[in-house]
């Protein structure tokens, strides 16, 4: 079975532009989460959805929003981009959405905001 | 609010056992434990549930003492796989799971 793919790999994006972030859980889960990693630090949480609906969010600005789609895809979309958006984003999938509940993550796309 | 994790980084010789401590100031209801590589994703290494035994297999394995709030993961016999940088991952019941600044470990030849 395929793992988590996320899609692009890598981007380049000036300062003040749009971007979108494509990620697919491993088939028959339903949660899929968003995390932000600093080179040196740990994933910072964004983003958790179940269904469909949002079940969490991180100390992250409005700038920041996702959906998942009823084939539990997601999508991660973070506008009028700053410099220090530049990072690491993991999209992580889970069979649920409780405690407890064991992480895959995808590769993940590295942000470059010049 | 972030984990605490140490130490931040060690070097340890193949054959040699270490100890990656993570504490929380929040009650938890679980830790997870994940080891990345540089350049690769994070890989689930075992979850420790509130109320549940000491997990582990072989030559890796996690406590977690509820009274403290505290995890630690053993490595014992270290091979040159080991080698990437460890991270705890803390939980509050019906909450978001939140990521220590993680632990370098480097096992030489």
């Amino acid at each position: 079975d395929a793992g988590v793919t996320q899609s692009p790999t890598h981007l380049i994006k000036t300062r003040g532009q749009q971007v979108t972030l494509r990620c697919s859980p491993i088939s028959g889960h339903k949660s899929v989460s968003w995390y932000q990693q600093v080179l040196g630090q740990g994933p910072q949480f964004i983003f958790q959805y179940y269904e469909k609906e949002e079940r969490g969010r991180g100390n992250f600005p409005d700038r920041f929003s996702a959906r998942q789609f009823p084939n539990y895809s997601s999508e991660l979309n973070v506008n009028a981009l700053l410099l220090g958006d530049s990072a690491l984003y993991l999209c992580a999938s889970s069979d649920g959405a409780g405690v407890g509940e064991k992480l895959f993550f995808g590769s993940g796309t590295q942000l470059s905001v010049l | 609010q972030q984990p605490v994790q140490s130490p931040q980084a060690v070097i340890l010789r193949e054959g040699e056992d270490a100890v990656i401590n993570c504490s929380s100031s929040k009650a938890l209801y679980s830790v997870h434990w994940y080891r990345q590589k540089h350049g690769e994703a994070p890989v689930f290494l075992m979850i420790l549930l509130k109320g549940g035994e000491q997990k582990g297999h072989e030559k890796i394995s996690a406590s977690f003492n509820e009274k403290k709030q505290q995890s630690s993961l053993y490595l014992t016999a270290s091979q040159l796989s080991y080698s990437g940088t460890y991270f705890c991952g803390s939980q509050e019941y019906g909450n978001k799971l939140v990521f220590g600044a993680g632990t370098i470990l480097r096992v030489k030849s």
